[in-house]
C-alpha cells in the first residue's frame, strides 16, 4: 500500500538555521502531496501542498518540490524562528475521487532563541 | 469564513460507554473526512463522507460509525469503548470530493478510563 517514510526528531535548531525535513513516499500512480503542521494542542494546518512533478509548493517561506524520480517531497526553509517550533507532517492523497491521506509519523521541530 | 468546527473539545469516558463526536466544515465544503491520532499509531484515516454517502473507510473495527447530514455536518460515533480508543479525533473538510485539500479542525480530545 502507500506509505510516507519522515526523518525522525526531534530536529533541534538555533533561530535562522536552515531547515531540512525528509520526506519520501511510495505510491501508485500519482499522488498529491502535503506538508501539515500541528502546534501544541491544536490540530492540523495546512503549510503547502504540490499535486504534480517538478510542482514547487511554498508558503511563509517554508517549500518543498514534488521529486517523482526520488519521491520525495522535503520540506526546507531557509531561516527558522522559534515560532516554527511544531510537528510537522508529510502526507499523500492517495488519488483523485478519494479524499484519504496517508502521514507520515511526524517530525517535531524545536527552534531555540 | 469560519474554520472547520468540532465539539465537543475535550470528552472523558468510561470503557463500555459510547461517544458522538460532532464536526461542522467551512461552509460550501461538501466532503468531511475524519482521522484518528495516537502516539503509537499516528494519525490514521477513519471515513470519509461526501453528500451524505460514505465513500471510503479506514481499517477500524465496526464500533467506529458515521453519517453526515444533508447540510455536510458529520458525527462519528463510538460504541463499547475501548481505553485504546483514547486519541485526538479530526476532523476534516474539503470543498468537493475530486481529491480535493483537506482542511482540518482542532480536534475532539477524547480519554477513556
Amino acid at each position: 500500500g502507500n506509505s510516507v517514510t519522515q526523518m525522525e526528531g526531534p530536529v533541534t535548531l538555533s533561530e535562522e538555521a536552515f531547515l531540512t525535513i525528509n520526506c519520501t513516499y511510495t505510491a501508485t500512480g500519482y499522488p498529491s502531496l502535503f506538508w501539515y503542521v500541528q502546534y501544541p494542542g491544536e490540530g492540523l494546518q495546512l503549510l503547502l501542498k504540490a499535486t504534480k512533478a517538478d510542482d514547487k509548493g511554498s508558503n511563509k517561506g517554508f517549500e518543498a518540490t514534488y521529486r517523482k524520480e526520488t519521491t520525495s517531497f522535503h520540506l526546507e526553509k531557509g531561516s527558522v524562528q522559534v515560532s516554527d517550533s511544531a510537528v510537522y507532517f508529510c502526507a499523500l492523497s492517495e488519488g483523485t475521487g478519494f479524499q484519504k491521506l496517508v502521514f507520515g509519523t511526524g517530525t517535531r521541530l524545536l527552534v531555540s532563541p | 469564513k469560519a474554520g472547520v468546527t468540532q465539539t465537543p473539545r475535550y470528552l472523558i469516558k468510561t470503557r463500555g460507554q459510547q461517544v458522538t463526536l460532532s464536526c461542522s466544515p467551512i461552509s460550501g465544503h461538501r466532503s468531511v473526512s475524519w482521522y484518528q491520532q495516537t502516539p503509537g499509531q499516528g494519525l490514521q484515516f477513519l471515513f470519509e463522507y461526501f453528500s451524505e454517502t460514505q465513500r471510503n473507510k479506514g481499517n477500524f473495527p465496526g464500533r467506529f460509525s458515521g453519517r453526515q447530514f444533508s447540510n455536510s455536518r458529520s458525527e462519528m460515533n463510538v460504541s463499547t469503548l475501548e481505553l485504546g480508543d483514547s486519541a485526538l479525533y479530526l476532523c476534516a473538510s474539503s470543498l468537493d470530493a475530486g481529491g480535493e485539500t483537506q482542511y482540518f479542525g482542532p480536534g475532539t480530545r477524547l480519554l477513556v478510563l
